[in-house]
């Protein structure tokens, strides 16, 4: 009954390596997110896309980077990761809201990232 | 600006007792307000939201908001607190803006914790 996957639920990187976090939603969603969540800041957002192959820096998209070739995709590049990118990373998708709609979030399990 | 604020960063409630998280927000147009809970080391869960209607809205697990528009709140409650809705609970908002995709912002988090 998965809906939205990401593909690491922990992970250990090195300093200055080149790191894909990988995200899949299989509910046909067109919005798609990726926020990193740490103690006393709550959720901060990175990068979202409403769109295949578009993407909209969020908040703090400085030291990221994002590709969406399909639609059920949404992956987060962190180009040189750097230990203050430690953090969980949630990524969440959601349908564009209709007719007074506004469905909200579907969340994965999170990834929690370490950089040594 | 649009935000939300959760003024608590813990709430303590005897198992039992009834609980309120507060959640005050500011947006400009038409709120569409949600509550999520995480669990340790898990992603965000939906447990109910306002888009139009009656003020009290009631969700999973037991819990229910109750919206007001002259304050700007939508505080989740609960009438009998468990053990086991310790988590933290984030209160988010519909942004609007330039692009109607639905985009959440969300509050810092409060960190519920029932006692035995």
């Amino acid at each position: 009954d998965v809906k939205v996957t990401q593909s690491s639920r922990y992970l250990v990187k090195r300093t200055g390596e080149k790191v894909f976090l990988e995200c899949v939603q299989d509910m046909d969603h067109e919005n798609m997110f990726w926020y990193r969540q740490d103690p006393g800041l709550g959720l901060r957002l990175i990068y979202f896309s409403y769109d295949v192959k578009m993407k909209e820096k969020g908040d703090i998209p400085e030291g990221y980077s994002v590709s969406r070739e399909k639609k059920e995709r949404f992956s987060l590049i962190l180009e040189s990761a750097s230990t203050n990118q430690t953090s969980m990373y949630l990524c969440a998708s959601s349908r564009i809201p209709y007719g007074g709609e506004n469905y909200g979030y579907t969340f994965g399990s999170g990834t929690r990232l370490t950089v040594v | 600006a649009q935000s939300v604020a959760q003024p608590e960063d813990q709430v303590n409630v005897a198992e039992g007792n009834p609980l309120t998280v507060k959640c005050t927000y500011s947006v400009s147009g038409n709120p569409y307000l949600f509550w999520y809970v995480q669990y340790p080391n898990r992603g965000l869960q939906f447990l109910l939201k306002y888009i139009t209607g009656d003020n009290l809205v009631k969700g999973s697990y037991g819990f229910e908001a109750e919206f007001n528009k002259s304050q700007t709140s939508f505080h989740l409650k609960k009438p009998s607190a468990l053990v086991s809705d310790s988590a933290l609970y984030f209160c988010a908002v519909r942004a609007y803006g330039s692009s109607n995709t639905g985009k959440l912002i969300f509050g810092q988090g409060t960190t519920l914790q029932v006692k035995p």
